[in-house]
Formats: C-alpha cells, structure tokens, sequence
C-alpha cells in the first residue's frame, strides 16, 4: 500500500545551521506530496505542498522539490532559527480518488541559541 | 475565513465514560477527518466522512465512530474510554482533492 518514510528524529541543531529532513513515499500513482509542521501544543499547518513531478514547493524559507525518479520529498532550509522548533511530517494524497491522507511518522526538530 | 474550529479544547474523564469531541470545517469544506495523535506517537488516522457518509476507517475498534451532519459539522464518540485513549483528537477538513487544514485539537485525558 501507498506509505511516507521520514528520517528518523529527534534533529538537534544549532541556530543558522543547513536542515534537512528526508521523506520518501511508495504510491501506486501520482500523489500530491505535503510538509506538514506542527508547534509545541498546537494542530497541524500546512507548510508547503507539491502537486506533480520536479514541482518545488516553497514558504518561510522552506523548501522540497517532487523527485519522481527517486520518490522523494525532502525537506530544506538554509538557516534555521529556534522558532522552527517543532515537528514535522510529510504526507502524501493521491488524486485519482477520494483516499484518505497518509502521514509520515513525523521528526522532530530542536534548534538551540 | 474561520479555520477548522474543535471543542473542547481540553476534556476530562474516567475509565468506562463516554467522551463526544466537535469539529466544525472550514466553510465550503465537505471533508472531515480525524486522527488520534498520543504522546509521542504520530498521526493515527481514525475517521473520514464526506458528504455525510463514512469513506474510510482506520484500524481503531467499534467503540470509536462518529458521524457528519448535513451541514457538514462531525462529532467523535469514543465509548467505554480505556486510559489509553488519552491523547490529541485532530479534526482536519478538505474540498475535494486538495490539502488537509487543521484545528487546534482536542486534549482527552482518561484518568
């Protein structure tokens, strides 16, 4: 069945430092591909989406590009601040039918002073 | 716009209670979706109406259902809560293929 693997967390790194976050996804078509980012005691928000290949997907310095050839959806930041302390998870939706969303198991990010 | 609105924000009972969570979607949404976030654990998913009719269920027992009202609100009911349904009910609302929005949660505590 259709899945969302995410790099295994927690992620610790230091203010103005480079973040990635790995997402890879199996899909028997062609999902729309999302980032997710949920703060301390707060729901889920939509970070950044990507509807067909090579799209990039872009917002508050965020980004991820849809790689159809390697399944993927990583995410990057060139400098990250401690307000980006939360977690975040990939998820995929397919479009050809009404499916349900299918989340990663989500990483969680911690950026120090 | 108002955003997918969940009540109550936070709610407390004991073993064997019933428990009724609320989600109102965004306006315009007829997708409703649930998911059971414990502490620590990703995203469960629980429950998804549309239309007024359940499209899909995730692997929780019976105890667990709801339903979507003509106007497209849901409820959550949980019966005979188990300490182990402690956790964050996420309600989140979609139009057609599009993405998810979600609210705030709702935080079950079964003592």
């Amino acid at each position: 069945g259709d899945s969302v693997t995410q790099m295994e967390g927690p992620v610790t790194l230091s203010e103005e430092a480079f973040l990635t976050i790995n997402c890879t996804y199996t899909a028997t078509g062609y999902p729309s591909l999302f980032w997710y980012v949920q703060y301390p005691g707060e729901g889920l928000q939509l970070l950044l989406k990507a509807t067909k290949a090579d799209d990039k997907g872009s917002n508050k310095g965020f980004e991820a590009t849809y790689r159809k050839e390697t399944t993927s959806f990583h995410l990057e930041k060139g400098s990250v601040q401690v307000s980006d302390s939360a977690v975040y998870f990939c998820a995929l939706k397919m479009k050809t039918s009404y499916d349900k969303v299918i989340f990663g198991p989500g990483t969680s990010l911690s950026v120090i002073p | 716009e108002a955003g997918v609105t969940q009540s109550p924000t936070h709610l407390i009972k004991t073993r064997g209670q019933q428990a009724t969570l609320r989600c109102s979607p965004i306006s315009g949404h007829t997708s409703v979706y649930w998911y059971q976030q414990a502490l620590g654990l990703g995203l469960q998913f629980l429950l998804w109406y549309d239309e007024g009719e359940e499209r899909n269920r995730g692997n929780f027992p019976p105890r667990f259902s709801g339903r979507q009202f003509p106007n497209y609100s849901s409820e959550l009911n949980v019966n005979a809560l188990e300490l182990e349904d402690s956790a964050l009910y996420l309600c989140a609302s979609s139009f057609g293929f599009g993405e998810l929005f979600f609210g705030e949660g709702s935080r079950l505590t079964v003592l």
